[in-house]
Parts: C-alpha cells; sequence; structure tokens
C-alpha cells in the first residue's frame, strides 16, 4: 500500500512570492490534515479536509489556505510569503472513517524563503 | 486549546536500558494520545497510540501509559537499541487536530 506522496520535497521562493504544496493521501483515506514544523514553533495545526470541506482551521493568517479535491488529494497555498514562513509542511493521512483516526504523515515539504 | 508538555527533552541511555518520555495535556476533553517517531529527513511516523477508555497499551518493546485524572501519560522504550535513536513526540486530541508535545531527542549510546 503506498503511503503518503508530497510534492515537492523542497522549494525555495522569495519574499512576496506565493507557493502551492500537494498531498496525496493513502489510498482509500478520505481527510488530510496540514501541519507546520518548525524549530521554535514545533509541530502546529494548520487545517484539515474532509470530503473537499475544510472541518478544523488552526491559528494561522488567511495567507495560509488549502483544498481538497474529489479524489481526496489536497494542496495547501501560501500567499505573499514571509521569512518566518520556512517550515517543513507536513501533510497527514486519516481514513476518516471513524470519530478518531490515526494520522499517518508524509515525508513534508522543505520550504525555504529568501 | 490544548496545551501538551512534554518531558525530558533531550534523553540520553545506554544500549539496553530502558527510556521513558512524559506528557501532560491540559484538556479534559482529549481522548487520543498517540506517540510518534520522527529520523532526520522524514516525517513523524506513528509508533503507538491510547484512546482514553485504555489505561496501558504495549506492542513489543514499546508501552504507553495514561492517567486521565493526572491528565498524563507516558512512553516507555524497554531495550533500547541504536535504531530508536530519533526524535519523539506526545500528542493529543480530541477531534482531528493533534496538539503536539515539543518533542524528546533519544540517542541511544552503544
Amino acid at each position: 500500500k503506498a503511503g503518503v506522496t508530497q510534492t515537492p520535497r523542497y522549494l525555495i521562493k522569495t519574499r512576496g512570492q506565493q507557493v502551492t504544496l500537494s498531498c496525496s493521501p493513502i489510498s482509500g483515506h478520505r481527510s488530510v490534515s496540514w501541519y507546520q514544523q518548525t524549530p521554535g514553533q514545533g509541530l502546529q495545526f494548520l487545517f484539515e479536509y474532509f470530503s473537499e470541506t475544510q472541518r478544523n482551521k488552526g491559528n494561522f493568517p488567511g495567507r495560509f489556505s488549502g483544498r481538497q479535491f474529489s479524489n481526496s488529494r489536497s494542496e495547501m497555498n501560501v500567499s505573499t510569503l514571509e521569512l518566518g514562513d520556512s517550515a517543513l509542511y507536513l501533510c497527514a493521512s486519516i481514513p476518516g472513517t471513524a470519530t478518531y483516526n490515526e494520522q499517518f504523515f508524509g515525508p513534508g515539504t522543505r520550504l525555504t524563503v529568501l | 486549546g490544548e496545551n501538551v508538555e512534554q518531558h525530558p527533552s533531550t534523553l540520553s541511555v545506554q544500549e539496553g536500558d530502558s527510556a521513558v518520555i512524559k506528557c501532560t495535556y491540559s484538556d479534559s476533553a482529549s481522548n487520543y494520545f498517540p506517540w510518534y517517531k520522527q529520523e532526520l529527513g522524514k516525517g513523524p511516523q506513528l509508533i503507538i497510540d491510547i484512546r482514553s477508555n485504555v489505561g496501558e497499551k504495549k506492542d513489543q518493546r514499546i508501552a504507553v501509559t495514561l492517567n486521565k485524572t493526572a491528565k498524563h501519560f507516558s512512553l516507555h522504550i524497554t531495550e533500547t537499541q541504536p535504531e530508536d535513536s530519533a526524535v519523539y513526540f506526545c500528542a493529543a486530541s480530541d477531534d482531528y487536530k493533534l496538539s503536539f508535545g515539543a518533542g524528546t531527542t533519544v540517542t541511544v549510546r552503544a
């Protein structure tokens, strides 16, 4: 069974640009969560999608947005990049068939903002 | 919101010894407590989890305990091996949002 796929794995952008990251969950999983990981703030929840609907959202500015497609693939977008957005962005795949589910993480996308 | 504290931040053990990592949480509504292992350059890997209706769970050399009254849970690794060296994260949740501890860097000395 294939795991969680995130593309690209590495990305370098400059301040003010925007970026789109992609996540393909495990086949059959219906929910996807996104997290930001930095040395200073640790792992922080961004948002969670189920059946193309955002169900939960963390405390991040509106520059951070996401969406989910009918095949469960998800994208997150960060507009007007700031230096502080440099981080490892992790996608987690969730079965979505029960109330509380294990979350399986992908390898992440390393974003560097210059 | 949920606040998860994790101790210690670093842990060095001799190969074959046990390692214990402790976490506390603040939100009594949290009912799912997973533990993740993260190796360099990789995403967090779920190694074990426990739900609030269970006090203890074991999987080979790894065990977790949960004390709902005290709002704390612990990870126990017995007979540590060099491949156990990694960063370990605890987390708590009452829905699909995981609140993570700050992580524990475990080093197993040969």
